[in-house]
């Protein structure tokens, strides 16, 4: 087991560009979920997968923003069009599927930088 | 809605000062309560957790008490060390949304 694994871990961009990240769960947990993190703030819930479907969107998740979890291993979460507020941490964190999210195991998140 | 309120940082102790970071929440129904601890450079880590009325979470020295009449869980613990110098942030979550919502974090600084 080797933890919630993220890529890259930091990612700067020019506006306007596209960029996607990629979560790799714990193998054998079932739900996935991503997080964003800004400056001096906690956590904030952006969207979750059980297995390949995504279950819940928060209203942080523009159109810009689109997250797949195809054959419910890995996901992505792709930015289109990126602003300088899109500028966060962004987390990805599973469980296993009989412990709801009492035990979410966090990954190292990825540093996005828009310039 | 759902949130959880903690106390403002930075909070400087000295080694083997006793530690209490305040949390307090608004929940309909009755959530699940964590601690999650932030080191430098490093992800969200699971410190402790309790999930009805009056449990107590303990882990490395560390303790909360789910408190309902209050909607308290405020983080103790007796002689913190430099090592637990980090950021900790109280959370809540509820069986019905598998989401967690997060506090806005306490940064702890132990000087030696």
């Amino acid at each position: 087991d080797t933890g919630v694994s993220q890529n890259p871990r930091h990612k700067i961009t020019k506006r306007g560009q596209n960029v996607t990240f990629r979560c790799d769960p714990i193998s054998e947990h079932n739900r996935l979920y991503w997080y964003r993190q800004t400056l001096g703030q906690g956590p904030e819930f952006l969207t979750y997968f059980q297995n390949e479907a995504q279950l819940e969107k928060s209203r942080l998740l523009s159109d810009r923003f689109s997250a797949e979890r195809p054959k419910g291993s890995f996901s992505t979460l792709e930015i289109q069009r990126t602003e300088q507020g899109d500028s966060a941490m962004y987390l990805c964190a599973s469980s296993p599927v009989n412990r709801g999210n009492t035990e979410a195991f966090f990954g190292q998140g990825t540093r996005l930088t828009v310039v | 809605g759902d949130s959880v309120t903690q106390m403002e940082g930075p909070v400087t102790l000295s080694e083997e000062a006793f530690l209490t970071i305040n949390c307090t929440y608004t929940a309909t129904g009755y959530p699940s309560l964590f601690w999650y601890v932030q080191y430098p450079g490093e992800g969200l880590q699971l410190l402790l957790k309790a999930t009805k009325a009056d449990d107590k979470g303990s882990n490395k020295g560390f303790e909360a008490t789910y408190r309902k009449e209050t909607t308290s869980f405020h983080l103790e613990k007796g002689s913190v060390q430099v090592s637990d110098s980090a950021v900790y942030f109280c959370a809540l979550g509820m069986d019905s949304s598998y989401k967690l919502i997060f506090g806005s974090g306490t940064r702890l600084l132990v000087r030696p």
